[in-house]
């Protein structure tokens, strides 16, 4: 069946515009993820949502950083007023609940 | 607090030779291990995991993974490289804290196969 989808897989913005990143988790699958990797801090999490649950913000590394996930299916992550230091790989998985996380291609932000 | 440590960030073998990929762990219970492989330009893929059991873990692509609970490790072998396992492999832990599995990974190894 199909994986993990995340669009766009590329995106270049100037630094102080708003980008969204769209993550389309494997279906049937009630929990998602998302994680950033860059170089210098690998892989963080950042923030996880469980069906109609509130979501763990935790990772968020700061309040320009939101995330939603809309009808418990397709998540979007914004970041607000980019900076140079949000480029990075963002990353999206999904699982059934406890099991194997899932990851999708990723997303490429480059922040000029 | 949960931790990991990859020894080596790169590692080159020569192709037909052992990988030995090295993972330490800490965790205050019981963990779940995994080992993920990122191919240039991809995501993350699922080499194996350790949840219960066995403590020697087989995965895809002819990896295996041993758990040893005295040396809190999960070194990732393979009996013979092949060039196609060039990539990045991260070794992660988990446990269900809150009812869900989020990953604490590794800074990654990149491991070279060279003729």
């Amino acid at each position: 069946g199909a994986g993990v989808s995340q669009s766009p897989s590329n995106k270049v913005t100037e630094k102080g515009k708003d980008v969204e990143l769209r993550c389309d988790p494997i279906s049937g699958h009630t929990a998602l993820y998302w994680y950033r990797q860059s170089l210098g801090q690998g892989l963080e999490f950042l923030i996880y949502f469980q069906g109609n649950s509130a979501p763990d913000k935790s990772g968020l590394p700061s309040d320009r950083f939101s995330a939603e996930r809309t009808g418990g299916s397709v998540s979007t992550l914004t970041i607000q007023r980019t900076q140079q230091e949000d480029s990075a790989v963002y990353l999206c998985a999904s699982s059934s609940r406890r099991d194997t996380q899932y990851f999708g291609p990723g997303t490429r932000l480059t922040v000029l | 607090a949960q931790s990991v440590t990859q020894l080596g960030s790169h590692v080159s073998v020569s192709e037909g030779a052992l990988v030995l990929l090295r993972c330490n762990y800490s965790s205050s219970v019981p963990p779940y291990l995994f080992w993920y492989v990122q191919y240039p330009n991809q995501g993350l893929q699922l080499l194996l995991k350790y949840t219960t059991g066995a403590t020697l873990v087989k995965g895809i692509n002819g990896f295996e993974a041993e758990f040893k609970k005295s040396e809190t490790s999960f070194h990732l072998t393979k009996p013979s490289a092949h060039m196609s396992d060039a990539a990045e492999y991260f070794c992660a832990v988990s446990t269900f804290s809150g009812g869900y599995n989020k990953l604490i990974f590794g800074a990654g190894t990149r491991l070279a196969v060279h003729p």
